[in-house]
């Protein structure tokens, strides 16, 4: 069975970080990638970056190079998303997913198996 | 990077009714396109990948076709659990990009 399970909401103030986790099972950290993609408020859908945890190979997105840092933890199944920096803009759910197929990283993915999200708030 | 479009922004129609949603992209994507259903609070859903092929348990009255540029996702008839924002999102190249939403509503 795929699992998916994300860390809980959090609350944070500008210029700082945050820090989400999403358990995996060990189906998925073996064998698939995983991508972060976030939702602001009534907005859309934004790709943040994405790791295949067996290799710890990473990819993120031109928008948040620089600022977010994706790893993954074998010994828990456990993958991370760290956004330093946080503006109000960073507001939003952060959703974890694992990409669709085999051959992680090769090329890019959809995502067939998501988490249930963790809201972010950043605020004074 | 490749930017999609999706049209209209929203569709009003009523349960049983047919529900054509369109995207578009920038560049040619080939096929690798994916469409996506959302509910309030609730994460997105992959309902069709590659641009026709329906995801594990998706009903078959959700359809996708296209190739290059153009998109299509058909619901040939509305149940009360369609309605919902749908997303398109290509593979073609990194990063990942999605389209802005369709919100179908009921009329």
């Amino acid at each position: 069975q795929v699992q998916v399970e994300q860390s809980g909401a959090e609350v944070k103030k500008p210029g700082t970080s945050v820090k989400v986790s999403c358990k995996a099972s060990a189906s998925t950290f073996s064998s698939y990638a995983v991508s972060w993609v976030r939702q602001a408020p009534g907005q859309g859908l934004e790709w943040m970056g994405g790791i295949v945890p067996i290799s710890a190979t990473t990819k993120n997105a031109p928008k948040f190079q620089g600022r977010v840092t994706i790893t993954a933890d074998e010994l828990t199944s456990t993958i991370y998303m760290e956004l330093s920096s946080l503006t109000s803009e960073d507001t939003g759910v952060y959703y974890c997913a694992r990409e669709r197929g085999g051959n992680p990283g090769s090329s890019p993915r959809d995502l067939d198996y998501w988490g249930q999200g963790t809201l972010v708030t950043v605020s004074s | 990077e490749i930017v999609l479009t999706q049209s209209p922004a929203t569709l009003s129609l009523s349960p049983g009714e047919r529900a054509t949603l369109s995207c578009r992209a920038s560049q040619s994507v080939s096929s690798y396109l994916a469409w996506y259903q959302q509910k309030p609070g609730q994460a997105p859903r992959l309902l069709i990948y590659d641009a026709s092929n329906r995801a594990t348990g998706i009903p078959a009255r959700f359809s996708g076709s296209g190739s290059g540029a153009d998109f299509t996702l058909t619901i040939s008839s509305l149940e009360p659990e369609d309605f919902a924002v749908y997303y398109c999102q290509q593979r073609r190249n990194w990063p990942l990009t999605f389209g802005g939403g369709t919100k179908v509503e009921i009329k």
